[in-house]
């Protein structure tokens, strides 16, 4: 059974607008989150993460937002940049243990 | 029925030891990759295996070893075990080289004693 859920697999956004990315979890044990990025051709590279203990992480353009309650993970691109595109992971876990990893939403930046 | 497992889930082995970290995927992909993630949970690729074509990151020590029986597996051996191998190793596949549908597995905790 999917413990993390990316329940959209791609998202055009225009330049400059925000973009957000979805990812929903279903364990309430997880208290640690990552979202990585993927280019073609090259494996995912962390991007940003977050844990329990807060419901907000910002790094420059991109913030992660948390909301335990809904066990729902968001990550906002602001402003979105053509070299934003690629494939966003969302995992999450119970740190030090397993991580389970979404299936990735397909960003697309329009110029 | 999970898409990506990998076997076992969590390994404590001593120094010197060799073990095995299986990966079966069901999804019919072609392309199945090794990572490993290391503490600041950055993933780096160890091994991408493609219709019988093996890729291999150069940095990887000889001592670890993919070895692919079929399409639906492939499995990470690892000769005389050393404590900088501790890591979560995760499997994962996709329709083929770097395209779209790409799952991964939940995991392998190898700690190394």
């Amino acid at each position: 059974d999917q413990q993390v859920k990316q329940n959209s697999p791609s998202l055009s956004v225009q330049e400059g607008r925000i973009s957000i990315l979805n990812c929903d979890y279903t364990n309430s044990m997880f208290d640690y989150f990552l979202w990585y990025k993927k280019y073609p051709a090259e494996g995912p590279t962390f991007l940003i993460s977050i844990s329990s203990i807060k419901d907000k992480n910002e790094d420059g353009r991109f913030t992660v937002f948390l909301n335990k309650s809904a066990k729902h993970l968001s990550l906002h691109i602001v402003p979105s940049q053509p070299g934003d595109s690629a494939v966003y992971f969302c995992a999450a876990g119970d740190t030090g243990n397993q991580f389970y990893f979404g299936t990735g939403t397909s960003l697309t930046v329009i110029p | 029925d999970t898409a990506v497992s990998q076997t076992p889930k969590y390994l404590v082995t001593q120094m010197g030891n060799d073990k095995s970290i299986k990966c079966e995927q069901n999804l019919g992909h072609d392309t199945m990759y090794w990572y490993k993630q290391d503490s600041k949970k950055f993933l780096k690729i160890m091994f991408s295996y493609n219709n019988k074509e093996l890729i291999i990151n150069e940095t990887v020590p000889n001592r670890f070893s993919p070895k692919s029986p079929d399409k639906a597996h492939l499995n990470l051996h690892i000769n005389s075990l050393e404590l900088g191998d501790s890591a979560v190793y995760f499997c994962a596949s996709s329709y083929r080289l770097d395209s779209y549908g790409y799952t991964f597995g939940s995991g392998t905790r190898l700690t190394v004693v």
